[in-house]
């Protein structure tokens, strides 16, 4: 069975600055990678998906993120942050029919 | 298209009560899942379908029944409900196995 790592439950970032989030999948074959943003009280929108291809993946809002196969790793990052990027973010991982999700990271912007 | 909808938004039960959460998609999507929302624990999959009249389980199942008899309806329902089914649901769908899953707004549950 798959399975997903967030290492960070909780990051601090100031406006501007940049921001990467970390996540660690455990799967046996090619996996489908995905990363979801909730804000508060609202359900979830993809940012970015990777199936194959172009290990460095573009999505909405700026947000890109890099497949490492050797690492077992699918790291979220962008460059400057804005104060609308607070939320939770979910790394998931898709396999045997089912999506996996990490215990997510949340993500505060200050001033 | 009004995407994944889901009834009700807010719902408070007893414990031993039961009800039905109503997921609907007008997508014409295959793929249908359930998952529910605690804090620190992420989304865990429920039940999902990979299309109409069939059903599987997925990673907590247990006190909750799903059936598929059309493509855009997919209901969850508690047939006795207990404190540890407060979360807040979610529904999707997807329009086939392996690709974006498109959420619903969710429906958070409290029993009492």
């Amino acid at each position: 069975a798959q399975s997903v790592t967030q290492p960070d439950i909780h990051i601090t970032v100031s406006e501007g600055a940049s921001l990467e989030l970390r996540c660690n999948y455990s799967y046996g074959a090619t996996p489908y990678l995905f990363w979801y943003v909730q804000s508060p009280g609202q359900g979830l929108q993809l940012l970015l998906k990777y199936f194959s291809g172009d290990t460095l993946v573009q999505g909405i809002k700026g947000f890109e993120a890099e497949f490492k196969r050797s690492q077992s790793s699918f790291n979220l990052r962008k460059p400057s942050v804005h104060w609308s990027d607070a939320a939770e973010y979910f790394c998931a991982v898709w396999g045997d029919y089912k999506l996996s999700f990490g215990a997510g990271t949340t993500v505060t912007v200050r001033a | 298209n009004a995407g994944v909808t889901q009834t009700p938004k807010f719902q408070v039960l007893k414990t031993g009560q039961s009800m039905t959460l109503q997921c609907a998609q007008d997508m014409n999507h295959e793929y249908m899942s359930w998952y529910r929302q605690d804090p620190g624990m992420g989304l865990r999959l429920i039940h999902y379908s990979v299309g109409a009249g069939i059903t599987d389980q997925g990673e907590v199942p247990n006190g909750y029944n799903v059936s598929r008899s059309t493509t855009e309806d997919f209901p969850l329902r508690l047939l006795s409900a207990a404190p540890s089914q407060t979360s807040v649901y979610f529904c999707a769908s997807s329009p086939g196995t392996g690709g974006e899953q498109f959420f619903g707004p969710g429906t958070r549950l409290t029993v009492l």
